[in-house]
């Protein structure tokens, strides 16, 4: 069955440095997308991403964040200089589209910063 | 905004309970409701869905219906194993979105032997 994979599974960095952060979505969708979840909190929408643009960020996804689809498999957030409060997990998920975008999730990376 | 309430947890049940996982939404127009279950060390699996009001979503014996007059999607399932252990989010795609899904705070679910 194909699946969403993400890497590394678990990233430290100093603060102040730049991550990159790697999705395989599911090969035939169209939307991407990434979340976040800080530990003990609800899972919260960063972006969403289609015809190589973004369609909808959320008030988190601020100038230090980033989205591309460099080639046509990978999926990548980049973090120009990360903060503490940058330590979460980070999901991607990718949607065929659509009115329900059903969405098939990645098993995340773990952020920590420094 | 759209928001969504699921109930405290954590919930602790024997083998062969019947399980009920409030949630409640606050959502302008006609949003889709989700089910999304995390298993240990794993990403976020679709359990069910519903689209309009009044529909019921299923799968794996659990069962959710689309309640537009008392806004809710309350997960149920007569009786859980010991395999159903997981964290279970409510979410909801608001009816203009592009896909953005609002989830709920996540109920962690343990069924003991």
């Amino acid at each position: 069955e194909p699946e969403v994979t993400q890497t590394p599974s678990h990233q430290v960095t100093q603060m102040g440095q730049e991550v990159i952060l790697r999705c395989v979505p599911i090969s035939n969708h169209l939307y991407f997308y990434w979340y976040r979840q800080i530990l003990g909190q609800k899972v919260e929408f960063l972006v969403s991403f289609y015809n190589n643009e973004i369609s909808e960020k959320s008030e988190i996804f601020d100038d230090q964040f980033s989205v591309e689809r460099p080639d046509g498999s990978n999926f990548t957030l980049k973090i120009r200089s990360t903060k503490l409060e940058d330590s979460a997990m980070y999901f991607c998920a990718s949607s065929e589209g659509g009115t329900v975008h059903e969405q098939f999730f990645g098993p995340g990376t773990r952020l920590t910063v420094l | 905004g759209n928001s969504v309430t699921q109930m405290e947890g954590p919930v602790t049940l024997s083998e062969e309970a019947f399980l009920t996982i409030n949630c409640t939404y606050t959502a302008t127009g006609y949003p889709s409701l989700f089910w999304y279950v995390q298993y240990p060390g794993e990403g976020l699996q679709l359990l069910l869905k519903a689209t309009k009001a009044d529909d019921k979503g299923s799968n794996k014996g659990f069962e959710a219906t689309y309640r537009k007059e008392t806004t809710s999607f309350h997960l149920e399932k007569g009786s859980v194993q010991v395999s159903d252990s997981a964290v279970y989010f409510c979410a909801l795609l608001g009816a203009t979105s592009y896909g953005k899904l609002t989830f709920g705070q996540g109920t962690i679910l343990t069924v003991h032997p």
